[in-house]
């Protein structure tokens, strides 16, 4: 019974550069949510998406970053033209279709994305 | 000012003996409340939802005080294992928009 999946584990990119991370869910989760951790800080909650919708993404700078969880396939976090600032852990976590249970979060162990 | 804050330590602690902190929250409509582990930057793990009545698992116990706005928890007869960071995280809507404390940082020493 596999957890929550990120890949990669560490990615390398130079400014400008596009960065993609995965995440596939726990088995019959349908809800992911990004979260990111800057050095020396707590995580900051990103996006949440249900299969095909963004439901709250007032965590996500409003440039250069998207997020998406298609109906097959992971979820995806895109950072687009990346920069120094966007090094980070960024975890993403998973939760059941069960009312009252999605604050029990399941979580990935994280991609750690170092922007040269 | 932080949405959860905590003191990062560390809190230097000899093995068996007992070490308790607390967190702080801003916002007074937050519904539930939960310690987190982590270890050198991996995933979080939960390692207790903290409720209105306190709450005590094994060696662990977390408490709640809504009218102050904290919670605290304390662990008893420390093991070299607990050394970690523990997350305070605080959840003010109906599903997992979690608000995370920085941690703080428990050592556990022989």
């Amino acid at each position: 019974n596999a957890g929550v999946m990120q890949n990669p584990r560490h990615l390398v990119r130079r400014r400008g550069q596009e960065a993609r991370l995965r995440c596939s869910p726990v088995k019959g989760h349908s809800h992911v949510y990004w979260y990111r951790q800057l050095p020396e800080e707590g995580l900051k909650f990103m996006v949440y998406l249900q299969k095909e919708n963004i439901i709250d993404e007032s965590g996500m700078p409003k440039e250069r970053f998207s997020a998406e969880f298609p109906k097959e396939g992971p979820s995806i976090l895109r950072i687009q033209q990346v920069v120094r600032g966007d090094s980070a852990a960024y975890f993403c976590a998973s939760s059941p279709l069960v009312q009252g249970s999605n604050e029990k979060l399941f979580f990935g162990s994280g991609t750690q994305l170092s922007v040269l | 000012r932080k949405e959860v804050e905590q003191d990062p330590g560390p809190f230097n602690v000899p093995e068996g003996a007992t070490v308790a902190f607390n967190c702080t929250y801003s916002n007074s409509a937050s519904q539930s409340f939960f310690w987190y582990r982590q270890d050198c930057r991996k995933e979080p793990k939960l390692l207790m939802s903290v409720y209105s009545s306190g709450n005590e698992d094994g060696r662990f116990t977390a408490q709640l005080n809504r009218a102050s706005q904290y919670i605290s928890l304390l662990i008893r007869d420390s093991k070299l294992s607990d050394s970690a960071t523990y997350l305070c995280v605080v959840n003010i809507g109906s599903w997992g928009k979690l608000q995370f404390g920085a941690g703080t940082q428990v050592v556990v020493t022989p």
